[in-house]
């Protein structure tokens, strides 16, 4: 089955460095991959929608420039946090699928915590 | 936009017997189902999914139901073993959302704490 595959699978930093967590389709080519992120006990939030070779589509609310993404091959999409701050600390999970018709499958998600 | 709403949001069953979770949504347009197990530190899992086309659909002791007029579905798992103890989502994909490119439309219930009691 289709298989996604998310580093690190938590990190720690401190406030006002940047982290990027990666997210690669490990048997399948995804041209879009998607990033949520999940606060505890609560359910997931979609991010942004990373597109191959095109820019992510951001959902309302989730500032583009605090959450960089690239999707700069078929199988690799990355979410770089910049100037992290403690509010930013939360599990972050991306999910792809092969194509529009087939399920969707999430990685095993990134803690990150900011000190 | 979609909403989807899950109940019950904890769900304490004993070993072996069998637990239902349910769901609902609002989008008529919404044709796809999925259902997710997450255990403690871990992505999200797909257990099982329906789409519009059918009623129901079984996998050993899971199955799902999905009632169109009423716009709801439902997890059934049963002989329930510990296990299976973890969060389960429901989500559903409005093929109209889908199709206007940007999100992909996969609107997640709040989640259901399956707890299996030995």
């Amino acid at each position: 089955g289709a298989v996604v595959s998310q580093h690190p699978s938590w990190v720690i930093c401190k406030s006002g460095t940047s982290v990027k967590i990666e997210c690669r389709s490990l048997d399948f080519q995804a041209t879009t991959m998607f990033w949520y992120r999940q606060f505890p006990k609560q359910s997931l939030m979609l991010m942004a929608t990373s597109n191959e070779g095109s820019k992510a589509t951001y959902e309302q609310g989730v500032e583009k420039d605090k959450f960089l993404i690239n999707h700069a091959s078929l199988t690799l999409s990355t979410l770089t946090v910049t100037s992290a701050h403690p509010e930013d600390s939360s599990f972050y999970i991306c999910s792809a699928n092969e194509d529009r018709n087939s399920p969707l499958h999430f990685g095993n998600g990134t803690r990150l915590t900011v000190t | 936009g979609e909403n989807v709403e899950q109940h019950p949001s904890t769900l304490s069953v004993q070993e072996g017997d069998s637990a239902v979770i349910k769901c609902t949504y609002s989008d008529s347009a919404s044709n796809y189902f999925p259902w997710y197990k997450q255990e403690l530190g871990k992505g999200p899992q797909l257990i099982i999914d329906i789409r519009s086309n059918v009623g129901e659909k079984k996998d050993q002791r899971i199955a799902v139901t999905l009632n169109k007029t009423a716009k709801h579905f439902s997890l059934h798992i049963t002989e329930t073993q510990p296990e299976d103890s973890a969060v389960y989502f429901c989500a559903a994909i409005s093929n109209r959302k889908y199709s206007g490119g940007g999100a992909d439309g996969l609107t997640f219930g709040k989640g259901t704490h399956l707890i299996i009691q030995p």
